[in-house]
């Protein structure tokens, strides 16, 4: 079956500029995920999406990343007044419950993000 | 948060048995140990998961002693493609107020797999 997709997987842009990301979890998942990874590091955490709300949002940076999931399915990460900083690879996951909670994760290849 | 340390790197050969340590002396009562793989260019992949003794499937094996401050990745007879590196976690499982526990990957264990 399909896995997590995101698009686009390339995104260069300049800084002061807005942009978004795509996520497209499996079918059926309820539970999202966006992380940031750094070269040389692990990823970041920045939201998690249970369903259409966000339930932890602690890991985003300052109020200049915002993210929606209004359907409960496709998220997007939003990035205003992008700075070189915000330069990484900017991954997705998604989750369902199993018997033991949300387990395991099935991340997208991310997008990876240049701010020039 | 449960705070993982796993060494930075590691050397193998192909076909050697490989065990990879993660240390987590605060592991809470409801926390899983889980680990996940990932390789350049890629996001990370679930590898195994467990809470307590040993859990193993087609791929790894996970020994988890008594008091659970640390977990044991053990990957057997490790080729080439195994080169990667690896992350442990832990946490709770259970959504909402505790899926924050479940997110911190730290730095990994980059794993070579040397001919």
């Amino acid at each position: 079956g399909a896995g997590v997709s995101q698009t686009p997987s390339n995104k260069v842009t300049e800084k002061g500029k807005y942009v978004e990301l795509r996520c497209d979890p499996i079918s059926g998942h309820t539970a999202l995920y966006w992380y940031r990874q750094s070269l040389g590091q692990g990823p970041e955490f920045l939201i998690y999406f249970q369903g259409t709300g966000a339930a932890d949002d602690s890991g985003l940076p300052n109020d200049r990343f915002f993210a929606v999931r209004p359907e409960g399915s496709v998220s997007t990460l939003k990035i205003q007044r992008t700075e070189r900083g915000d330069s990484a690879v900017y991954l997705c996951a998604s989750s369902s419950p199993g018997v033991q909670g949300y387990n395991e994760q099935f991340f997208g290849p991310g997008t990876r993000l240049t701010v020039l | 948060l449960a705070k993982t340390t796993q060494p930075i790197s590691m050397d193998s050969y192909e076909g050697q048995e490989v065990n990879i340590t993660c240390s987590h002396n605060n592991i809470a009562t409801n926390d899983y140990i889980t680990w996940y793989q990932q390789f350049p260019s890629q996001g990370p992949r679930f590898i195994i998961q467990g809470y307590k003794t040993k859990v193993t499937n087609e791929v790894a094996s996970l020994f988890i002693p008594a008091d659970r401050k640390s977990s044991t990745l053990s990957l057997p007879r490790v080729s080439l493609s195994d080169t990667a590196v690896y992350y442990c976690l832990v946490g709770d499982t259970s959504p909402p107020n505790n899926a924050g526990n479940m997110l911190t990957f730290g730095g990994g264990t980059r794993l070579m797999v040397k001919p």
